[in-house]
């Protein structure tokens, strides 16, 4: 089984300040992970996957993520904020299937952006 | 290449309807899955059909139904619309290849009165 846990439900940041989003992960298996994030009424568009290459992962936007086993984390960072940041951002795990639904999401946190 | 493609993007309808919604999935893909979405719930997988042939199906009564068409097209059917069903339904496409992201539809909002 395998279950993601997101820490804050929001989170307020000042434009210009570093985002810092965490993410713990319970896999039985070497784990996929993946973060997502969503506008409002939007579907969801992946941020960055991890998938057993390199622990650090650089994504799109400039948002990267690190990949952390002892701790069993993949906390999303960004050094500086900008308004458009503001969304909803998810991390979800896989089980290596492939497909959706090997996915597993959490609940996900609310990024407020404080200009 | 086309992203997924989600009809209608919105809907209302009244309690006790059927309602269906349709996805085409991005060519070449021939998995398509369903996630609900609600403020409270969060995302909550429904099903997902891979060639036709519903391979896992989530949580939910009977009245989520869904099939996939031979180009990969999918429809989910919800019938005795219950105000719970309202929610952001997403269609999920991939190739079910080795560690492939899943690409999400723009959803459809359907609001039960």
């Amino acid at each position: 089984a395998q279950s993601v846990t997101q820490l804050g439900s929001h989170v307020s940041v000042s434009e210009g300040a570093l985002v810092l989003l965490r993410c713990n992960y319970s896999s039985s298996v070497p784990p996929y992970l993946f973060w997502y994030v969503q506008y409002p009424n939007q579907g969801l568009q992946l941020l960055l996957k991890y998938t057993s290459a390199a622990t650090l992962v650089k994504g799109i936007n400039g948002f990267e993520a690190e990949f952390k086993k002892s701790e069993t984390s993949f906390h999303l960072t960004k050094p500086s904020a900008h308004m458009s940041d503001a969304a909803e951002y998810f991390c979800a795990v896989s089980d290596g299937r492939g497909g959706a639904d090997g996915l597993t999401f959490g609940k996900g946190t609310h990024l407020i952006i404080q200009p | 290449k086309a992203g997924v493609t989600q009809t209608p993007r919105y809907l209302i309808k009244t309690r006790g309807q059927q309602v269906t919604l349709s996805c085409s999935p991005i060519s070449g893909h021939r998995s398509v899955s369903w996630y609900q979405q609600t403020p409270g719930q969060g995302l909550q997988f429904l099903f997902e059909y891979f060639s036709e042939t519903q391979r896992n199906k989530g949580n939910f009564p009977g009245r989520f139904s869904g099939r996939q068409f031979s180009n990969s097209r999918s429809e989910m059917n919800v019938s005795t619309l219950e105000l719970g069903d309202s929610a952001l339904y997403l269609c999920v496409s991939s190739s079910r290849g080795f560690a492939t992201e899943a690409f999400f539809g723009q959803g459809t909002r359907l609001t039960v009165v």
